[in-house]
């Protein structure tokens, strides 16, 4: 199968604008989790989307949003983009059933430098 | 903000050794979850432990868990410079509201010399 993808690779954008992500999960999964990897703070949880439902969301101001579609791929969108924005973001996809519950399997990734 | 810390933040060893991360982490959770991360790419499974499994195997690694302690440990046996990388370890939470959200500690950077 294919792995999860993520576009685009590298992005930039200057304060005030908006930018949207897109995944594709593994054919299959439907559960698409969102995650911010920046030095700083680590790797943090955005939210979670399954049957194109938010599950769960982070603790992040609502400037981040996202949504999913019927075929489980996956956007994200940043309103305002701030200096502070500037990280990889991740997503990964999962399957909801099964031995391996919660096992993650993540994109490339999409680096957005913010300047 | 991070369910805990690994311990040690890097780790510099030649090809051949054991390499020995630890984890902490502070909720009651439904599984543990070791990852490698490649210069700022996407992160790679490795193993998966349940909350009432206390030992798990694959490969060359050993992943110990002890929810006692909220602790685990993962030891990567006969390392390669391959190894090099970050490895970072995840929590599920307990409860069923949790699912989709892993929880991340900081990481701790293995290099492994040739």
């Amino acid at each position: 199968k294919a792995g999860v993808t993520q576009t685009p690779r590298y992005l930039i954008k200057t304060r005030g604008q908006q930018v949207t992500l897109s995944c594709s999960p593994i054919s299959g999964h439907r559960s698409v989790s969102w995650y911010q990897q920046t030095p700083g703070q680590g790797l943090q949880f955005l939210f979670e989307y399954f049957s194109e439902t938010q599950r769960n969301k982070g603790n992040f101001p609502g400037r981040f949003s996202g949504r999913q579609f019927s075929n489980s791929r996956s956007e994200m969108n940043v309103s305002t983009l701030e200096l502070g924005d500037s990280a990889l973001y991740l997503c990964a996809s999962s399957l909801r059933t099964g031995g391996e519950f919660g096992t993650q399997y993540f994109g490339p990734g999409t680096r957005l430098l913010v300047l | 903000s991070q369910q805990g810390e690994e311990d040690p933040q890097a780790l510099s060893i030649q090809e051949g050794e054991n390499a020995t991360m630890n984890c902490s982490y502070k909720t009651s959770i439904n599984n543990l979850q070791w990852y490698r991360q490649n210069s700022g790419r996407g992160l790679v499974h490795l193993i998966l432990i349940r909350s009432n499994e206390r030992e798990k195997h694959s490969g060359r690694l050993r992943v110990t868990l002890d929810t006692s302690k909220k602790s685990s440990s993962l030891l990567i046996t006969a390392s390669r410079a391959a190894d090099t990388a970050s490895y970072f370890c995840a929590t599920l939470n307990a409860g069923g509201t949790s699912y989709g959200k892993l929880t991340f500690g900081q990481g701790t950077i293995l290099t492994v010399h040739p």
